[in-house]
């Protein structure tokens, strides 16, 4: 099916590991997001990609990179994992400018030991 | 600065009776607004949206959300609750400025036999 696919889906870290979480999506979309959803505080925005070539920080970027591979493929990278950073991570993808919404993908579930 | 409240963190309703999920929104210019549903283990899922036009929206699964203006609010609803409709809602808003969207903090919907 169509849509936006995440790897791991799951993974423990030790303090001060690194991983780079893989995000990949097949509908032609030009914008791609990361975010992580922590337990009554929804959804924060941590870097996105308004198109292919760009990429921009969001609300919460500190101790996170981007790279945006390609048009399809979007990652992102703790390069020295804290136990803050434990969390759900998710991606979306959305033609430019989101009218239509997102597509998330089914998550990341992220913990730091 | 843009931004969006959910005042409850849960909502209970019985089966077959009406459900309201209350969401209230600040941004500059005219507001894109949405509705995502969260099942357990899962990535959002778009319900529905307002950009323009009629103030009452239809959506997925028999919801639908109402626009009001004047109290900058879009409060997601349905006349009869289903026990499957029990989830994660987050409101969200388009950031006109940016091409992104912030998410509330997600209300609990608890639909009981």
């Amino acid at each position: 099916n169509a849509g936006v696919t995440q790897t791991p889906k799951f993974q423990v870290l030790k303090t001060g590991q690194s991983m780079t979480l893989q995000c990949a999506q097949d509908m032609n979309h030009n914008s791609m997001y990361w975010y992580r959803q922590d337990p009554g505080m929804g959804l924060r925005l941590i870097y996105y990609s308004a198109s292919e070539g760009t990429t921009d920080k969001g609300e919460v970027p500190n101790g996170y990179n981007v790279s945006r591979l390609n048009k399809r493929e979007f990652s992102l990278r703790l390069e020295s994992a804290a136990p803050s950073q434990t969390s759900v991570y998710f991606c979306a993808s959305s033609e430019t400018g989101g009218i239509s919404g997102y597509t998330f993908g089914s998550g990341t579930r992220l913990t730091v030991v | 600065a843009q931004s969006v409240a959910q005042p409850e963190d849960q909502v209970n309703v019985a089966e077959g009776n009406p459900l309201t999920v209350k969401c209230t929104y600040s941004v500059s210019g005219n507001p894109y607004l949405f509705w995502y549903v969260q099942y357990p283990n899962r990535g959002l899922q778009f319900l529905l949206k307002y950009i323009t036009g009629d103030n009452l929206v239809k959506g997925s699964y028999g919801f639908e959300a109402e626009f009001n203006k004047s109290q900058t609010s879009f409060h997601l609803k349905k006349p009869s609750a289903l026990v499957s409709d029990s989830a994660l809602y987050f409101c969200a808003v388009r950031d006109n400025n940016f091409n992104k969207f912030y998410f509330g903090s997600g209300t609990k919907l608890n639909v009981k036999p």
